[in-house]
């Protein structure tokens, strides 16, 4: 079956602009989660819906926000971007969030300039 | 709040070689645990998964351990081969199980 899927793989954006990624996970699960990877910082959680709902949401500016849509793709917007936004963000999708094994996508690699 | 540490952060071994990648956690209290491979600039491949009441976990020529009791998991590669090269990055999840705590991985490289 087909696995977690995110779009686009690559973004160029200047300072001060948003953008919007996607991400639609296995077919069947409900929990999506979305972490920011950057060498400085390793794996950090951003945001995790279920069932259209944030769950729980990590230590991030408002600036980055998220939904999830009743299919379960989720998109993720980080708005106002700043050059320390660079980064490979990952989305992760589970049957249920509690215990279950999680699926990664092969992320979005944003660049800030 | 879960902390989770990898040692080491880097590992050079010839092709061939058995190998053991550490992951220590500091919240005992944990569901599961996973282990993942990332090549470089892509996502995280799931290796293996270990729930709370099992000690080890096998797939192929990797096993990884879990000891709740001691906050420590091992991961190990037997005769190691060069596209086992990649970083190996361990994650266990919060109390609700919503989100992960990972460590920094270590990043393995296996000479030919």
């Amino acid at each position: 079956k087909a696995g977690v899927t995110q779009t686009p793989r690559y973004l160029i954006k200047t300072r001060g602009q948003q953008v919007t990624l996607s991400c639609s996970p296995i077919s069947g699960h409900r929990s999506v989660s979305w972490y920011q990877q950057t060498p400085g910082q390793g794996l950090q959680f951003l945001f995790e819906y279920f069932s259209e709902t944030q769950r729980n949401k990590g230590n991030f500016p408002g600036r980055f926000s998220g939904r999830q849509f009743s299919n379960s793709r989720s998109e993720m917007n980080v708005s106002t971007l700043e050059l320390g936004d660079s980064a490979l963000y990952l989305c992760a999708s589970s049957v249920q969030g509690q215990g279950r094994e999680a699926f990664f996508g092969q992320g979005t690699r944003l660049t800030v300039v | 709040k879960q902390e989770v540490t990898q040692i080491p952060a880097a590992l050079s071994v010839p092709e061939g070689e058995n190998l053991v990648l550490n992951c220590s956690f500091t919240d005992s209290a944990i569901y599961n645990l996973q282990w993942f491979r990332q090549d470089p600039g892509k996502g995280l491949t799931s290796l293996l998964l270990i729930q709370s009441s099992q000690r080890e976990q096998t797939s192929g020529r990797l096993n990884a351990s879990l000891d709740k009791s001691s906050g420590r998991s091992t991961l190990y590669i037997a005769a190691s081969q060069p596209g086992d090269s990649a970083t190996y990055l361990c994650a266990a999840p919060s109390n609700t199980g919503n989100q992960f705590y990972f460590g920094t991985g270590t990043s393995l490289t296996v000479i030919p």
